[in-house]
């Protein structure tokens, strides 16, 4: 298995801009988790999805942050409009149900850049 | 009483010693405590976790220590060697529940 795939790895915009980042989770991954990280906030949950259903976005900054799951093996984050207090890592991750989501496989994060 | 407080924040070791990094939790229906590490560039990954019913857990110089009474469990890194140099996050979760992760430590060995 591939693992986690995030794309892109590495987006330097301006402000203003949308910002879309993708996801796609292990296959027979049930679980799939976005996570922000930062040097003042560490690692941020911001929202997960079990079964394509988002279950929690409580973590969402505000209303310029949306994430859809529209199938098992797609996941998007988006930022519109983008501020320079977005750059951050932003990770996904995916978990089995079945073990509990006890385990995550972290993809290797997309940078993101807000200039 | 969901947080998990981790320290330190950052840690210097000299190659060959011991690197022990602590955790607190509040909540005692936590049921499962992973520790995971993370090298630059990279996502965190699993290292290695341990569940409330035994003290200690061991897997090569790895060892997990958990003090169930006072809440608390501590990731040992024995014999640390500077590819050991990443950052280690604690984490806790119930049943069902997701992760809650500690802030996070910075391990530098130095050669």
């Amino acid at each position: 298995d591939a693992g986690v795939i995030q794309s892109p790895r590495h987006e330097v915009t301006e402000m203003g801009q949308e910002v879309t980042l993708r996801c796609k989770p292990i296959s027979g991954h049930n679980s799939l988790f976005w996570y922000r990280q930062t040097m003042m906030r560490g690692l941020e949950l911001l929202i997960y999805f079990n079964n394509n259903v988002p279950i929690d976005d409580s973590g969402m900054p505000e209303d310029r942050f949306s994430a859809k799951m529209p199938n098992a093996s797609f996941s998007t984050l988006k930022i519109q409009p983008s501020e320079p207090r977005d750059s951050a890592v932003y990770f996904c991750a995916s978990s089995s149900l079945d073990s509990g989501a006890n385990v995550l496989t972290f993809g290797a994060g997309s940078r993101l850049t807000v200039l | 009483q969901q947080q998990v407080k981790q320290s330190p924040q950052s840690l210097i070791v000299q190659k060959g010693g011991i690197s022990i990094i602590n955790c607190a939790y509040e909540n005692t229906a936590f049921d499962y405590f992973p520790w995971y590490q993370q090298f630059p560039g990279k996502g965190p990954a699993l290292l290695i976790a341990i569940r409330p019913d035994v003290s200690e857990k061991k897997e090569g110089r790895f060892t997990i220590s958990f003090n169930k009474s006072a809440k608390q469990f501590s990731l040992h890194i024995m014999d640390s060697q500077p590819g050991d140099s990443a950052t280690y996050f604690c984490a806790a979760k119930t049943s069902g529940s997701r992760l809650t992760f500690g802030e996070g430590t910075q391990l530098t060995v130095n050669p």
